[in-house]
């Protein structure tokens, strides 16, 4: 039973272009979540997907949106990059978005030059 | 916003118990976890304990959870070297739906 997978594992990119993350969802759970973390900090919530809507944003610009395709997998797309934007992306799968059981993936380094 | 505070660092030796500590500000929180991570990982998740618990064992692992003070705790019984990690403490608010909220991480190092 594969877990949570996440691509790339790591991504280089320069200021002002467009990068897409991508996750997998543990095997019967049909709710994703992102999360941001800066180096030494804990994960900040960027937003949530279920039924292939946002239902939750943590307070990130607009220039974070993302996607849930049918098999429950998502993406996330960060356009204009901007230095701050270095960070491990993590994804989080559930069943559904109520609480219990939340499993994070290995996450996406992400470093802007 | 709601926030959620841990010391930075503990250190304890091999084969004591280690205590990490929690607090948070949010009254109404229904679910409290505790995740591990290691360097250059993802969170692994621990444990976590439902707002009308007040005590839960998973074995080397024991979660008190004080709703009065708002005080979490994590008790790891006769740590190993392999327990030295980063442990962060997390919440859902009622109403938050399944948005985790964390502290700035717990860093424990465990001395042969």
């Amino acid at each position: 039973d594969a877990g949570v997978t996440q691509s790339p594992t790591h991504l280089i990119k320069t200021r002002g272009q467009q990068v897409t993350l991508r996750c997998s969802p543990k095997s019967g759970h049909d709710t994703v979540s992102w999360y941001q973390q800066a180096l030494g900090q804990g994960p900040q919530f960027i937003f949530q997907y279920y039924e292939e809507e946002e239902r939750q944003r943590g307070n990130f610009p607009d220039r974070f949106s993302g996607h849930q395709f049918p098999n429950y997998s998502s993406e996330l797309n960060v356009n204009a990059l901007l230095l701050g934007d270095s960070a491990l992306y993590l994804c989080a799968s559930s069943l559904r978005p109520t609480g219990g059981e939340q499993f994070f993936g290995p996450g996406t380094r992400l470093t802007v030059l | 916003g709601e926030d959620v505070e841990q010391s930075l660092f503990l250190s304890v030796r091999e084969g004591d118990s280690s205590v990490i500590n929690c607090t948070y500000t949010d009254s109404s929180s229904t679910y409290l976890y505790w995740y591990k991570q290691e360097p250059g990982a993802g969170l692994q998740l621990l444990t976590y304990i439902f707002s009308n618990m007040d005590m839960k064992q998973d074995q080397r692992l024991t979660v008190l959870l004080n709703k009065k003070d708002k005080h979490l705790s994590l008790r790891i019984a006769d740590t190993q070297t392999g327990d030295s990690a980063i442990y962060f403490c997390a919440e859902i608010g009622n109403n938050a739906g399944n948005m985790l909220t964390f502290g700035g991480g717990t860093r424990l190092m465990v001395k042969p």
